[in-house]
């Protein structure tokens, strides 16, 4: 069955601290990968996809994100972590069929002190 | 970029009504939308797949009679939650799926049943 895994339930960092948020994916074959962020009573917005082609993906706000298959992991990455980027992160993994349904992680909710 | 409006944002009911949210593609013919649950600190749960013109198909163990989905348009579906009962208070998320842009999301609708 296909699952994402998201084990951290909750992460605290310091403000300019550098940040990481893992995530582990089971799929029958290489799926397209999604990072969105959710702010409290607010809809997801995208961070960034994978789709194919270069395994390091860039998206807004200064995140990215590695996908490497050999590890089954699309972890997101920021260099330096502002206020701001305090909310909720969701892996979410998805078939390459067209209008798959997406499969989400239980989400891993992001602290930052300052 | 895609954008996806959801209507109302906040809504409070009485026990028994009806609420009918809202799921616009502003800007994209969305072919597929989602609609999704959220309880509090924890994450989707897809409650079904519509399909523009044709019925949709429900997750197990989500009540079709109670959850109606309309899907009459390509940038239009509705989600509405008859017979409203306290234990359908939740957040509620719309997504629509198009090839160019991938999964797009409303900015939620937050339900009340009082």
């Amino acid at each position: 069955a296909q699952s994402v895994t998201q084990p951290d339930i909750h992460i605290t960092v310091s403000e300019g601290a550098s940040l990481e948020l893992r995530c582990n994916y089971s799929y029958g074959a290489t799926p397209y990968l999604f990072w969105y962020v959710q702010s409290p009573g607010q809809g997801l917005q995208l961070l960034l996809k994978y789709f194919s082609g270069d395994t390091l993906v860039q998206g807004i706000k200064g995140f990215e994100a590695e996908f490497k298959r050999s590890q089954s992991s699309f972890n997101l990455r920021k260099p330096s972590v502002h206020w701001s980027d305090a909310a909720e992160y969701f892996c979410a993994v998805v078939a390459r069929e067209a209008a798959s349904k997406l499969t989400f992680g239980t989400g891993t909710r992001l602290q930052v002190t300052l | 970029g895609a954008v996806v409006s959801q209507h109302p944002s906040r809504v409070i009911c009485k026990s028994g009504t009806s609420v009918k949210i809202e799921c616009r593609s502003l800007d994209f013919q969305a072919t597929t939308m989602f609609w999704y649950r959220q309880f509090p600190k924890q994450s989707l749960m897809l409650m079904a797949t519509s399909n523009e013109g044709s019925k949709a198909t429900y997750e197990q163990g989500v009540e079709k009679d109670k959850f109606l989905i309309n899907h009459a348009s390509l940038t239009l579906s509705t989600l509405t939650v008859t017979s409203a009962h306290p234990e359908d208070s939740s957040f509620y998320i719309c997504s629509a799926s198009d090839p160019n842009y991938g999964y797009t999301f409303g900015s939620g609708t937050r339900l009340t049943v009082v």
